[in-house]
């Protein structure tokens, strides 16, 4: 069964310090889909990327980048200069491309509060 | 566009109570989901409708809980008799027809069972 692991519960940094958030996953698929979420204080899921299993490129989009290594079954997420609204809770997620059920369900990991102090 | 809605936000009520909640979807995601965030662990799957169909439905803990998508569109989570274990914030999320796992996520409801 797939798995999630998000090991910072907890994190908080002073603004415009960099901040990298791990993610560990497991699966037994070669075939599969990881995800980051983010929860701000409205308490509303909002996604940040999907990621395909074939494509290790690292991607970057503002100041928000992710590394995804396989070798190492991790999808780490980097927030560069943060900034206070990037205060939130960020999920990491899996989904395996078929389940048997016919399903896309998502894994979540349980999450790490960022908070970003001014 | 709008995104997925969600009603009520908060709903408190007894241990044996019913409560209904309800999810719309964004416009034209024929897959709607479920999930389910109890107090301190991860955000779990609870099941996923294609149109109106329950295409899985594996996660759903069971028998008090009845999910609905009559004509596809909005759907319907119901807990009856509710317990103080189903206590949480349920999500819905939806996705589009070829992009099944890309799901849009909702605010949830929380819910407090006292």
């Amino acid at each position: 069964a797939q798995k999630v692991t998000q090991a910072q519960t907890e994190i908080s940094v002073v603004e415009k310090e960099d901040v990298t958030l791990d993610c560990v996953y497991e699966t037994r698929d070669t075939t599969y889909y990881l995800f980051w979420y983010k929860q701000p204080p409205s308490g509303e899921l909002v996604f940040l990327i999907r990621r395909n299993s074939f494509d290790e490129q690292n991607e970057i989009s503002g100041r928000y980048s992710w590394n995804f290594q396989k070798s190492t079954s991790s999808f780490n997420f980097t927030i560069t200069a943060s900034q206070v609204v990037d205060s939130a809770v960020y999920f990491c997620a899996l989904s395996e491309a078929y389940s048997g059920a016919g399903s896309y369900q998502l894994t979540f990991g349980k999450g790490t509060k960022l908070s970003v102090i001014p | 566009e709008a995104g997925v809605t969600q009603f009520p936000s908060h709903s408190v009520i007894e241990k044996g109570q019913t409560v209904t909640l309800r999810c719309d979807p964004i416009s034209g995601h024929d897959n709607l989901y479920w999930y389910r965030r109890v107090m301190g662990k991860e955000i779990k799957f609870l099941l996923h409708f294609v149109k109106e169909s329950k295409q899985d439905e594996s996660g759903m803990p069971n028998n008090r809980f009845l999910a609905e998508r009559t004509g596809g569109t909005y759907s319907t989570l119901k807990v009856q008799p509710a317990e103080l274990e189903d206590s949480g914030v349920y999500f819905c999320a939806s996705s589009q027809a070829g992009q099944e796992d890309t799901q849009y996520f909702g605010p949830g409801t929380r819910l407090t069972v006292l």
